[in-house]
């Protein structure tokens, strides 16, 4: 079974500049996360995905943050304009309902100078 | 606030000892705890789990204790490998509204663990 992919793996911006990641979950997974995870800290939820609704947003930036997952299937995160504190690793987790184990991806690690 | 922590940022144990990690948390609605292990480059990997409504979980090396009273759990691995030299993280979770699944996860800040042959 594949695992959770994602893309690119790593990135370096400009601060201001706008940056994309992609997520494809494992298939058939129905719930999908995106973490942010600062050096130095456990992952932090940013949005929770049930097929293509949002469940939970809550601490997710929302001026400069946006996600989608379009046909309930895969997702992309989007940051614009971006920070020097928007450093990090952004994890990507599926599982197949709410609540149940959580298979994670390789994450991007996002440099912002 | 830093509702799990761990305080421990790491760990060093010889290769057949025991390796003792410890977590803490302040949210009294957690109910479910897991252990996750983290390699460089890769992404956290689920390792065991344990309800709020038992005191001790066990697979195969690995053994996670949970003390209610004290907001405490610990993950022993004995005996240790050199393989399992990895970051750590502890995370937790509360019944969701309406009851029927779990929240979301918070997580612990890791600690990292080297076992030296």
């Amino acid at each position: 079974e594949a695992g959770v992919a994602q893309s690119p793996r790593y990135k370096i911006i400009e601060k201001r500049q706008s940056v994309a990641f992609w997520c494809n979950p494992i298939s058939g997974h129905a719930t999908l996360y995106w973490y942010q995870q600062i050096l130095g800290q456990g992952p932090k939820l940013l949005i929770q995905f049930q097929n293509n609704g949002v469940v939970d947003d809550s601490q997710l930036p929302k001026d400069r943050f946006s996600a989608e997952r379009l046909k309930g299937v895969d997702s992309t995160l989007k940051i614009q304009p971006a920070k020097l504190e928007d450093s990090a690793v952004y994890l990507c987790a599926s599982s197949s309902g709410q609540g149940l184990e959580q298979y994670f991806g390789p994450g991007t690690r996002l440099t912002v100078t | 606030d830093q509702q799990v922590k761990q305080n421990s940022p790491s760990l060093s144990v010889q290769e057949g000892r025991i390796s003792i990690l410890n977590c803490d948390y302040t949210n009294s609605m957690f109910d479910y705890f897991l252990w996750y292990k983290k390699y460089p480059a890769e992404g956290p990997t689920f390792l065991i789990s344990i309800s709020s409504i038992k005191d001790k979980n066990e697979d195969g090396r690995f053994t996670v204790f949970l003390n209610k009273s004290a907001k405490h759990l610990s993950l022993h691995i004995v005996p240790s490998q050199p393989g399992d030299s990895a970051v750590y993280f502890c995370a937790a979770s509360a019944i969701a509204a309406g009851g029927t699944s779990y929240g979301k996860l918070t997580f612990g800040q890791g600690t990292i663990l080297t076992v030296h042959p």
